[in-house]
């Protein structure tokens, strides 16, 4: 168990909705990136958050985008679902000044029809 | 930038005979460098890490790797596969610097180790 949860486990949205995907870090971690992972793919990077405000982006467009609340908690919203969308999203939380190793949640599977 | 490749999409081995996942890395910085381990409909966890201290590193179940600046490789191995070990395993890379975290990882494609009886 690493203390980081994600909510929902499983999503079935259809193609053009939005969705809000949810994760609460591990205690004392400031820091929560967000990733994809596609089947039979490995997780890549769509951005990270640290204090509240975006500190890093990879190369998904605008129609992701996050936020990060006081308690370090975090959620990933994806409007205009597509169905290249549906994938594993991964929550990782760590912590800058401490400079830990990224603690990964369970995941959320979303399948877009 | 930094990039990771897995040689071998999958791997399969008797039980009992030694593990050997190959991982080579692209760093324009001195990288940290990690192996996770994925079990079905899970998330990943940590094996081992290389943070610029001991070029050997071992890590939990018995895994270890060996840090190879000159290969820019971090194959991990163990001398004796079991079969929980059965799992998809990711190679991922890190930058150290200014401005970067540990938090901001590059995966490689995965390996998946399959453990014959």
């Amino acid at each position: 168990e690493t203390g980081v949860t994600q909510s929902p486990t499983h999503l079935i949205k259809t193609r053009g909705q939005q969705v809000t995907l949810r994760c609460s870090s591990q205690s004392g971690h400031n820091t929560v990136s967000w990733y994809q992972q596609a089947l039979g793919q490995g997780p890549q990077f769509i951005f990270q958050y640290y204090r509240e405000e975006e500190n890093g982006r990879g190369n998904f467009p605008p129609r992701f985008s996050g936020l990060q609340f006081p308690n370090y908690s975090s959620e990933l919203n994806v409007n205009a679902l597509e169905l290249d969308d549906s994938a594993l999203y991964l929550c990782a939380s760590s912590s800058l000044r401490q400079n830990t190793e990224a603690f990964f949640g369970q995941g959320t599977r979303l399948t877009v029809v | 930038a930094q990039s990771v490749t897995q040689l071998g999409s999958h791997v399969s081995v008797s039980e009992g005979a030694l593990v050997l996942l190959r991982c080579n890395y692209s760093s324009s910085v001195p990288p940290y460098l990690f192996w996770y381990v994925q079990y079905p409909n899970q998330g990943l966890q940590l094996l081992l890490k290389y943070t610029s201290a001991a070029t050997l590193v071992k890590g939990i179940n018995g895994f270890e790797a060996e840090f190879k600046k000159s290969e820019t490789s971090f194959h991990l191995t163990k001398p004796s596969a079991h079969m929980s070990d059965a799992a998809e395993y990711f190679c991922a890379v890190s930058a150290v610097g200014r401005g970067s975290t540990l938090g901001r990882l590059y995966f490689g494609r995965g390996t998946q180790l399959t453990v014959w009886p």
